[in-house]
């Protein structure tokens, strides 16, 4: 069974600049959930999307979006970059269903640093 | 709203001594509670749960009971080892799609 995978693992842009974070589910799951994590602190939610649409989103500008794909994938795209968006971008997957709290599996994460 | 505070650290400990690491909640309705843990270098990983009050979690020598009277759930290891050296994470998730968690405590174990 194939784990959470995140690509690119490594990412730097300058301010202003656009960015795409890519995320693979891990079988079986149709759920992806995005965290950021800046340095030193705890994840923080971002969205969360389950059957291609948004199901739940954090406190994070519309300047975050997301996607997911037919096979569940996903990715995280962020406009007009900051500097405060240097962190540790987080995607987790997970079965949704029955109304219990389903874990969620997450992958290595990919490290944004922005200049 | 949904909030976790956790012990800060960093906290740094002698191989065997006992860990405790303090975490309490703020949720509505009846949250279930998480510890994770995150190794140098590698990804956020479920250490234990617990999904109701006065459930214990276990897992690699850690335990964590769900007390609802004093919304907490503090993470212990009676005898640590060098391995055990990671960020931990207290989160909960409460009948909504995401998890809140806490800021993390740096433990580091010396040989």
């Amino acid at each position: 069974e194939t784990g959470v995978t995140q690509s690119p693992t490594h990412l730097i842009k300058t301010r202003g600049q656009q960015v795409t974070l890519r995320c693979s589910s891990q079988s079986g799951h149709n759920t992806v959930s995005w965290y950021q994590q800046a340095l030193g602190q705890g994840p923080q939610f971002i969205f969360q999307y389950y059957r291609e649409e948004e199901n739940g989103r954090g406190n994070f500008p519309p300047r975050f979006s997301g996607l997911q794909f037919p096979n569940y994938s996903s990715e995280l795209n962020v406009n007009a970059l900051e500097l405060d968006d240097s962190a540790l971008y987080l995607c987790a997957s997970s079965r949704t269903g029955g109304g219990s709290y389903n874990e969620q599996f997450f992958g290595p994460g990919t490290r944004l640093t922005v200049l | 709203g949904n909030s976790v505070t956790q012990m800060e650290g960093p906290v740094t400990l002698s191989e065997e001594a006992f860990l405790t690491i303090n975490c309490t909640y703020t949720a509505t309705g009846y949250p279930s509670l998480f510890w994770y843990v995150q190794y140098p270098g590698e990804g956020l990983q479920l250490l234990l749960k617990a999904t109701k009050a006065d459930d214990k979690g276990s897992n690699k020598g850690f335990e964590a009971t769900y007390r609802k009277e004093t919304t907490s759930f503090h993470l212990e290891k009676g005898s640590v080892q060098v391995s055990d050296s990671a960020v931990y994470f207290c989160a909960l998730w409460s009948n909504d799609y995401k998890l809140s968690f806490g800021a993390g405590t740096t433990v580091t174990v010396r040989a």
